[in-house]
């Protein structure tokens, strides 16, 4: 079974442009979230997804970061304009169905840098 | 609201010893899961062990078992045998009802060989 992919793997960029980051969950997993995990810190969570709806984005930076799910299985996080506590390690996971106690597989991750 | 604390930034263990690792989380539900996930330097985060509020019997895989006290809203997980390969950060979290899902800051683990 493949894992969860993202890319790019790593991105730097400078304050103010804008980046997107892509994933794509395992296949028949229905939900999906990205987390922000800045060096120290444990993962917080952005933003999930059941299928293509949100259920959860209380910790979104709703004025820079947007995100989308279409057809409920690639998704994409973008960042407009970056700032440079931007600067983190995003991940996506996903699992099989949204209800707790369910295990998260983890994709390897995005190190956005921002200058 | 949920919390997860780690109380614990790093931890050493020689090879073959014991460690037990520490949690501590706080929540007015009465269901929920509680897990500790492994994070390898530069590798993807994976789980290791998860438990059930309402089982009262502590989960065990292999070698990582937890103790699992609810009254005390404690979470501990026990790595026996340590492995130079258990060298990692390993975060404490918390699923409850439909959405939630929380990660506690993280301990470092060190194995000396």
């Amino acid at each position: 079974e493949a894992g969860v992919a993202q890319s790019p793997r790593y991105k730097i960029i400078e304050k103010r442009q804008s980046v997107a980051f892509w994933c794509n969950p395992i296949s028949g997993h229905a939900t999906l979230y990205w987390y922000q995990q800045i060096l120290g810190q444990g993962p917080k969570l952005l933003i999930q997804f059941q299928n293509n709806g949100v259920v959860d984005d209380s910790q979104l930076p709703k004025d820079r970061f947007s995100a989308e799910r279409l057809k409920g299985v690639d998704s994409t996080l973008k960042i407009q304009p970056a700032k440079l506590e931007d600067s983190a390690v995003y991940l996506c996971a996903s699992s099989f169905t949204t209800s707790g106690g369910y295990e998260q597989y983890f994709g390897p991750g995005t190190r956005l840098t921002v200058t | 609201a949920q919390t997860v604390t780690q109380s614990q930034p790093e931890m050493s263990v020689q090879e073959a010893e014991t460690v037990t690792l520490s949690c501590t989380y706080d929540t007015s539900e009465s269901d929920y899961y509680l897990f500790w996930y492994k994070q390898p330097p530069s590798r993807q985060m994976i789980l290791v062990i998860r438990q059930e509020a309402y089982k009262q019997q502590n989960a065990t895989e292999n070698r990582f078992s937890v103790n699992f006290q609810k009254a005390a809203k404690s979470f501990s997980l026990k790595i026996s045998d340590s492995q130079l390969g258990d060298a990692a950060m390993y975060f404490c979290a918390y699923s409850s009802g439909t959405y939630k899902y929380i990660f506690g800051t993280g301990t470092r683990l060190k194995v000396l060989a």
